[in-house]
């Protein structure tokens, strides 16, 4: 069936350091990928997002790519810092009607001081 | 705070008893959806509606599940002879959609039912 999955569960960085948390996709239909943030005890918190038809967006401090040969789909993070400590869950969708979302299993990063 | 809000924040009930959560949207927002999290898993889509209307349903959504958004503002979903394997976070999150574009939706900081 139709998943959204996380080559790993857990990934610690050092404070200062550049993270990336991967993601792999099986449906090539899907039109819009997204990247969200959640701390515990609280709702996702979108951080980013990327259309099908590009390969690179950057935000404040995170950059998305999106390789469409392999369906693979990555989030880094630089200059890591506590505050980026939290679970992070790729998305996508594949509907343009109900833009219902399908979440991947999810990376918890840890910060180390 | 003009996010989205939901309550309770937690509810814990005996099995075969009967729960209902609420969930406040953005006011502007003419979607709402409904998601269910399990411990260490993403969030999985239960239905949505567009204003008052309830579009679609996951299969996931037992007859025991029902949501209704009577005016097209704030939402509940009851669940009825509740079961241990409804324990979980039930999240709610609204967008402004329109169209084909792409809209993010917002999420409220959800309801945990733990049933025991």
């Amino acid at each position: 069936g139709e998943s959204v999955g996380l080559h790993l569960p857990t990934l610690s960085v050092q404070e200062g350091d550049n993270s990336i948390i991967n993601c792999a996709y099986s449906n090539s239909a899907s039109d819009y990928f997204i990247w969200y943030k959640q701390e515990s005890g609280k709702g996702p918190q979108f951080i980013i997002d990327i259309r099908s038809n590009m390969d690179k967006r950057q935000g404040q401090r995170v950059t998305v790519l999106l390789n469409k040969t392999v369906k693979h789909l990555s989030l880094q993070i630089a200059a890591t810092q506590p505050g980026d400590s939290a679970v992070y869950f790729c998305a996508e969708i594949n509907d343009q009607g109900a833009q219902k979302l399908v979440f991947g299993q999810g990376t918890r990063l840890t910060i180390n001081p | 705070d003009t996010g989205v809000s939901q309550n309770p924040r937690h509810k814990i009930t005996k099995r075969g008893q009967n729960v209902t959560f609420r969930c406040d949207p953005i006011s502007e927002h003419n979607r709402l959806y409904w998601y269910r999290q399990t411990l260490g898993q993403g969030p999985e889509f239960l239905t949505y509606f567009q204003n008052e209307a309830q579009l679609e349903k996951s299969r996931l959504l037992s007859d025991r599940f029902s949501a209704e958004r009577p005016k097209g503002s704030f939402s509940t979903l009851e669940i009825q002879r509740t079961e241990q394997g409804d324990s979980a976070m039930y999240l709610c999150a609204s967008s402004l959609a329109s169209g084909l574009n792409f809209y993010e939706q917002y999420f409220g900081p959800g309801t945990r039912l733990t049933v025991t």
